[in-house]
């Protein structure tokens, strides 16, 4: 199971972290990805990470604004959003990366940029 | 990147066999064989249907198929069921930097 949390309505500019907690499988071992999804819109990929932590990857597009890193011992991942803009609003969903696709998804937590 | 190219949408009746076609280009779904596909019911996160291009993960029915010919790669859905009603994606690995996009989306009705 994947539980993503920390989403909510904010301001153009601020910052915002989202977390994942994952259970039911061995997180320390896996890939993890953030992908989002504008309303009504197809999904984006946003940023994967190697299990250890150690390699992370970025849509060019976000690069510099939004962090990906994780805590194994606490099965969580974790997504830093920074000066946040109206396009950034979005479904965010967390899921594992696993022989070149998105094989588990959590529900997704709802961010949105308004002023 | 763009988003790889899929038909907005496409119907069937039960019983019936669809296409879903998702086009890129020689840097994506051309040089790599790793297209998957997702399904997305309404309020609902993605499923993996297809993974490597026809590998279809544990639980999901093998009415889903998928193939790749050149730069575009193809789901099928077969014998099709009005649970099969939902929107389609595929995705592609492009390469290191900026590992995959996605396409643009099918919505798949069942007449």
């Amino acid at each position: 199971q994947l539980v993503e949390s920390g989403g909510g309505l904010v301001q153009p500019g601020v910052s915002l972290r989202l977390s994942c907690v994952a259970s039911g499988f061995t997180f320390s071992g896996s890939w993890m990805t953030w992908v989002r999804q504008a309303p009504g819109k197809g999904p984006e990929w946003v940023a994967n990470i190697n299990p250890d932590g150690s390699e992370t990857y970025y849509v060019d597009s976000m690069k510099g604004r939004f962090t990906i890193s994780r805590d194994n011992a606490k099965n969580s991942l974790y997504l830093q959003l920074n000066s946040l803009r109206d396009g950034d609003t979005a479904i965010y969903f967390c899921a594992r990366h696993l022989d070149w696709a998105f094989d588990f998804w959590g529900q997704g937590t709802l961010v949105t940029v308004s002023s | 990147q763009s988003a790889l190219t899929q038909p907005a949408s496409v119907s069937g009746s039960p019983g019936q066999s669809i296409t879903i076609s998702c086009i890129g280009t020689s840097s994506d779904i051309g040089t790599y064989n790793y297209v998957s596909w997702y399904q997305q019911h309404p309020g609902k996160a993605p499923k993996l249907m297809i993974y490597e291009v026809r590998n279809r993960p544990s639980g999901v029915s093998n009415r889903f198929s998928g193939s790749k010919s050149g730069n575009t790669a193809s789901l099928t859905i077969s014998g099709l069921q009005a649970e099969d009603e939902a929107d389609y994606y595929c995705s592609s690995y492009i390469s290191s930097c900026t590992p995959y996009v996605f396409g643009t989306g099918t919505k798949v009705t069942v007449l």
